[in-house]
């Protein structure tokens, strides 16, 4: 199974910010990492799919990244918004089970 | 628009079993696989099992697999997931969510880009 970390677990930051999430995976999965928003009480949404395409309809400031090994990815927030405070999750879809990261919750 | 809408959660004993409901529409489901997420309260989110789009492979989480079955009726835009041997440690928010492809490669599993409200399935006696 490949486990995912993401760190990181929470983060604290202000209106304004930039913001990093990382996602580390125990083996390579190409470009198959997805990331997620979810708020409380609601759905996740999808931010980003194949580590670095941004979903019709979210906000340029999120962007993401991987690197050249396929273990290494990132979530960029440009500039956080208040609407932006919410736990992220990173997830691959390189091969069943299809594992998400254990999340991280930004907080203001 | 797009939208999931599932149905069937509620309080079921240690044992028993439930047949959840996903039921879809803004899209042509019979062209797209088809996944359902859990989440345990306060926790985070758990792949449970996805179906591709004409129903011919299935794949399940290990905490699952033997007790839980993935099906779809194509000509009635429904996904449907029946829970046997319920556990507590299955109580959770349970998400169906559409799968998208990766157009290059054809691999229909790549993002999940539509997810339901959930249902929640409390498992206790």
């Amino acid at each position: 199974d490949i486990h995912l970390t993401q760190s990181p677990s929470s983060l604290s930051a202000s209106v304004g910010d930039r913001v990093i999430i990382t996602c580390r995976a125990t083996q390579s999965m190409h470009r198959y990492l997805n990331w997620y928003q979810q708020k409380p009480g609601k759905a996740p949404k999808l931010l980003i799919y194949a580590a670095s395409s941004l979903e019709s309809g979210v906000p340029s400031r999120f962007s993401g990244s991987g690197s050249g090994s396929g273990t290494d990815f990132t979530l960029t927030i440009s500039t956080l918004q208040p609407e932006d405070f919410a736990t992220y999750y990173c997830q691959q879809t390189y091969s069943t089970p299809y594992t998400f990261g254990q999340g991280t919750k930004l907080e203001i | 628009e797009v939208q999931l809408v599932e149905s069937g959660g509620t309080l079921v004993q240690p044992g028993g079993s439930l047949r959840l409901s996903c039921a879809v529409s803004g899209f042509t489901f019979s062209n797209y696989a088809m996944n359902w997420v859990r989440q345990a309260p306060g926790k985070g989110l758990e792949w449970v099992s996805s179906m591709t789009e004409s129903g011919d492979n299935t794949f399940y989480a290990d905490s699952v697999k033997g007790r839980f079955t993935i099906s779809r009726d194509n000509s009635k835009n429904t996904l449907f997931l029946q829970m046997n041997s319920l556990r507590a440690e299955d109580t959770a928010v349970y998400y169906c969510a559409k799968a998208s492809p990766d157009v290059l490669t054809g691999y229909s599993l790549y993002y999940f880009d539509y997810w339901g409200l959930g249902t929640l399935v409390t498992v206790s006696s």
